[in-house]
């Protein structure tokens, strides 16, 4: 079963404009962690925001905000004010506290081109 | 933020070579240790698990045999592609934990990634 949805193959936003990347997720663990990674052309993963499935408020990491909500499992990305270095693909992970390495599991990515 | 390398970050070599990639954590320890590939414009996609003096516990589907993994130290693992073909193509991602006294949520931080083309 796909642990991490990302039903977004490519998203389109005019720079300065807010966008939200889309992320399901399943799981039966109640301790597990959400992560959202950039990946631009040159490969890197760049870590931008973690949420806990315990925490009470939704993150925030500047223009990056999780919209968190457990009942849909859901944890969407809203990238605000995007900008040009904003085009990159982008990841959701999720990491289950009670298995066995926690290892991340990844979605198959949403690339987003921002346009001038 | 913690800062993870990768040495080479591209290699191009014949079919039926080895290859060896390393992945070193350079400002903390890394007991446990990921290697991931990525084929282009997919995801990444975990291979293995390594920890620090034990075998790597690889992920169903993933040839142990073909893809050795060492984890020498609390700062190194070494990922080895032998005899590698063309399919083997891809690019490689390591990243090491994080202990928990450097990050509050137990980041993974990634390292650069290396690019293999085997001819």
């Amino acid at each position: 079963a796909q642990k991490i949805t990302q039903t977004q193959p490519g998203m389109f936003v005019q720079e300065k404009e807010a966008v939200t990347l889309d992320c399901t997720y399943d799981t039966s663990d109640p301790s597990y962690g959400l992560f959202w990674y950039k990946q631009p052309s040159s490969g890197e993963m760049i870590f931008l925001i973690y949420q806990g499935s315990y925490d009470q408020q939704n993150a925030t990491e500047g223009r990056y905000s999780l919209n968190f909500q457990k009942a849909r499992k859901s944890a969407n990305l809203v990238i605000s004010a995007s900008q040009l270095g904003d085009s990159a693909m982008y990841f959701c992970a999720m990491r289950e506290m009670n298995t066995g390495f926690q290892k991340l599991v990844f979605g198959t990515g949403t690339r987003l081109l921002v346009s001038p | 933020g913690a800062v993870v390398s990768q040495h080479p970050s591209w290699v191009i070599c014949k079919s039926g070579t080895s290859v060896k990639i390393e992945c070193r954590s350079l400002d903390f320890q890394a007991t446990t240790m990921f290697w991931y590939r990525q084929f282009p414009k997919q995801s990444l996609m975990l291979m293995a698990t390594s920890n620090e003096g034990s075998k790597a516990t690889y992920e169903q589907g993933v040839e142990k045999d073909k893809f050795l993994i060492n984890h020498a130290s609390l700062t190194l693992s070494t990922l080895t592609v032998t005899s590698a073909h063309p399919e083997d193509s891809s690019f490689y991602i390591c990243s090491a934990r994080v202990p928990r006294v450097v990050s509050s949520y137990n980041e993974q931080f990634f390292g650069p990634g290396t690019r293999l083309t085997v001819l």
